[in-house]
């Protein structure tokens, strides 16, 4: 079946820091992968996704690539803020399933 | 509107009482997630609809677990004689079609089972 492995947490950084948050997957056929951020006290919000092998998804400085050779999304941000605490989730999607697949989240606190 | 909604936002019940969970997806939204997170987890998939129509509903843990989609639109979880296992957060996602498109979520549901 499908499965996401994530980083475990809590990650805390220094603003200003560069993050990395490893994800791995197992999964039948040709996935679309996603990260997910959730805010406290709030529902997922969409941050970026890719559908293919070699696709970069960014948004808010955050960047991921699907790498199908080494089956990972790893999310990266050049510098973090500390707008940018929250749990991350990373996910996939198989046309197979038609359900996401998450991982267990990570956890991040950026510090001032 | 222009996001999920969900409601009660929290809902507290005692153990043994029956409860309903209500979502109202976006607007022409053809396809509706419900996933249940438990604390420090990941979501994870209970059902989904394509339209009125309950295409899977494998991630449900047991016969007391009821969603329905009458019209196409609002859905409703029910939960029967619910069980402490049963809290958890839960969360509704809606998307335009039924392929990869992103899933849109709503704030989700606290269900505390006392």
């Amino acid at each position: 079946g499908n499965s996401v492995t994530q980083m475990e947490g809590p990650v805390t950084l220094s603003e200003e820091a560069f993050l990395t948050i490893n994800c791995t997957y197992t999964a039948t056929g040709y996935p679309s992968l996603f990260w997910y951020v959730q805010y406290p006290g709030e529902g997922l919000q969409l941050l970026l996704k890719a559908t293919k092998a070699d696709d970069k998804g960014s948004n808010k400085g955050f960047e991921a690539t699907y790498r199908k050779e080494t089956t990972s999304f790893h999310l990266e941000k050049g510098s973090v803020q500390v707008s940018d605490s929250a749990v991350y989730f990373c996910a996939l999607f198989s046309g197979s399933a038609r359900q996401l697949t998450f991982g267990s989240g990570t956890q991040l606190t950026v510090l001032p | 509107g222009a996001g999920v909604s969900q409601s009660p936002r929290y809902k507290v019940a005692k153990r043994g009482q029956d409860v309903a969970l209500r979502c109202d997806p976006i607007s022409g939204h053809v396809s509706l997630f419900w996933y249940q997170q438990a604390l420090g987890q990941g979501p994870e998939f209970l059902t989904y609809f394509q339209n009125e129509a309950q295409l899977d509903k494998s991630g449900l843990p047991s016969d007391r677990f009821f969603a329905e989609r009458p019209e196409g639109s609002v859905s409703t979880l029910k939960i029967q004689r619910t069980q402490q296992e049963d809290s958890a957060v839960y969360l509704c996602a809606s998307s335009p079609t039924g392929g990869d498109q992103p899933q849109h979520f709503g704030d989700g549901t606290r269900l505390s089972i006392l």
